[in-house]
């Protein structure tokens, strides 16, 4: 069976501080996709990245970046220097690759203050 | 290219009524799947279409339905509403190769369910 941990409800951080959210998934399937989505409160799920199960690079994007370790089962999600329109909920993400069915963790929202 | 759009935004219903979601996904997007979010339960699948046939189900009563048209266009129907059917619900398009379904599913901006 698939499953995502989002352990962290709730963020609420200072602007400009770095936060990290942390999303640890279970699969026996050996091929499989993660994804983190981002839903600001207008309520669309926005698409952030992909990462498939045989690419461990880490990647950044302006200020995201993103950590992925399969030997934890986790794919971490950093936004460094935070805005207050980083304000949303975020998303981890799981797929395998017998389907395409995804398996969503429940969301960390995150407040950035002003 | 236009996104996912859903219709109507917001619907108000009384229990045991039901109602009818509409989703068009991005064009050349065969691949439709159905998502409720409630702030207990999170987001959960409800199904995927493609080719007009239903690929995959979550754990959901019989009381939810979809369907695919030729166009790619989905529609979802609940029937009897309960008051615990009230939430966003979401569809998603996917691009599909190979009769696969790739990469990331984009998301409509949702349909938010009140029963009363």
């Amino acid at each position: 069976a698939q499953k995502v941990t989002q352990a962290q409800t709730e963020i609420s951080v200072v602007e400009k501080e770095d936060v990290t959210l942390d999303c640890v998934y279970e699969t026996r399937d050996t091929t499989y996709y993660l994804f983190w989505y981002k839903q600001p409160p207008s309520g669309e799920l926005v698409f952030l990245i992909r990462r498939n199960s045989f690419d461990e690079q880490n990647e950044i994007s302006g200020r995201y970046s993103w950590n992925f370790q399969k030997s934890t089962s986790s794919f971490n999600f950093t936004i460094t220097a935070s805005q207050v329109v980083d304000s949303a909920v975020y998303f981890c993400a799981l797929r395998v690759n017998t389907g395409n069915q995804f398996y969503f963790g429940t969301g960390t929202s995150l407040t950035v203050i002003p | 290219k236009a996104g996912v759009t859903q219709t109507p935004r917001y619907l108000i219903k009384t229990r045991g009524q039901q109602v009818t979601l509409s989703c068009s996904p991005i064009s050349g997007h065969r691949s439709v799947s159905w998502y409720q979010q409630t702030p207990g339960q999170g987001l959960q699948f409800l199904f995927e279409y493609f080719s007009e046939t239903q690929r995959n189900k979550g754990n959901f009563p019989g009381r939810f339905s979809g369907r695919q048209f030729s166009n790619s266009r989905s529609e979802m129907n609940v029937s009897t509403l309960e008051l615990g059917d009230s939430a966003l619900y979401l569809c998603a398009s996917s691009l599909v190769l190979g009769g696969r379904a790739l990469n990331e599913q984009f998301f409509g901006p949702g349909t938010r369910l009140t029963v009363l």
